[in-house]
């Protein structure tokens, strides 16, 4: 089947701890984008990737860090660095005009 | 950024009836995009817009593209309980970069019994 994979679906963190989201497609798409959604907030943009080994950083990457070393995979790390990390993770990938996205992390900070 | 206001935040209605929602922007979009997230999943594309005045279906649902390009809006008909959910708008901004999507904040969808 095509599509977005994340895990895990449910991630418990004590304060100070680095952990790292895991994010996969099979769409071959070339685009893949890293979104925070917080309870009655819209979707506000982490880290986007346009190609391999290139990314850029969204409106709230401060805190978080990512890596695109191949097609299919983007991973975010969530550092300590980052102050309310509790929240619900989205990984999407797609063409310029579209995005499709993963079923979610959810980040529970201990 | 841009901002996207959409409306209503939240609708109340009973099983059956039809459902409108809608989405404005102060500034032209060229791309505006309706998703569907259910409790604890993913956003699901629902319907891409991508000219002016376009006018799209699937199934109950249909979607149109503001003939002003700064707004879009979405109906559902003939509501069913899986209907329920919250519904997000996006778009992208004319000369907009390759930066993702800007989000209206949802209306959430619930049906009464």
């Amino acid at each position: 089947d095509g599509g977005i994979t994340q895990s895990p679906k449910y991630l418990f963190r004590k304060e100070g701890q680095n952990v790292t989201l895991s994010c996969e497609q099979n769409l071959n798409h070339d685009a893949m984008y890293w979104y925070r959604q917080d309870p009655g907030q819209g979707l506000r943009l982490i880290y986007y990737s346009q190609i391999v080994n290139d990314f850029q950083k969204g409106d709230i990457a401060e805190g978080y860090s990512v890596s695109r070393e191949k097609k299919e995979s983007f991973p975010l790390t969530v550092t300590s660095a980052q102050k309310n990390p509790t929240a619900f993770y989205l990984c999407a990938s797609g063409r310029l005009w579209e995005q499709f996205f993963g079923p979610g992390t959810r980040l529970t900070v201990l | 950024g841009q901002q996207l206001n959409q409306s209503p935040q939240s609708m109340f209605i009973q099983e059956g009836e039809d459902v409108s929602m809608n989405c404005t922007s102060s500034s032209i979009f060229n791309t505006w995009l309706w998703y569907k997230q259910d409790p604890g999943e993913g956003p699901v594309l629902l319907i891409a817009l991508y000219k002016a005045g376009e006018l799209t279906s699937n199934g109950r649902l249909t979607a149109q593209f503001g003939i002003t390009r700064k707004d879009s809006f979405l109906n559902i008909s003939a509501s069913i309980p899986s209907d329920v959910g919250i519904y997000f708008c996006a778009g992208r901004p004319l000369g907009g970069g390759a930066d993702g999507l800007t989000f209206g904040k949802g209306t959430h969808l619930i049906i009464q019994p």
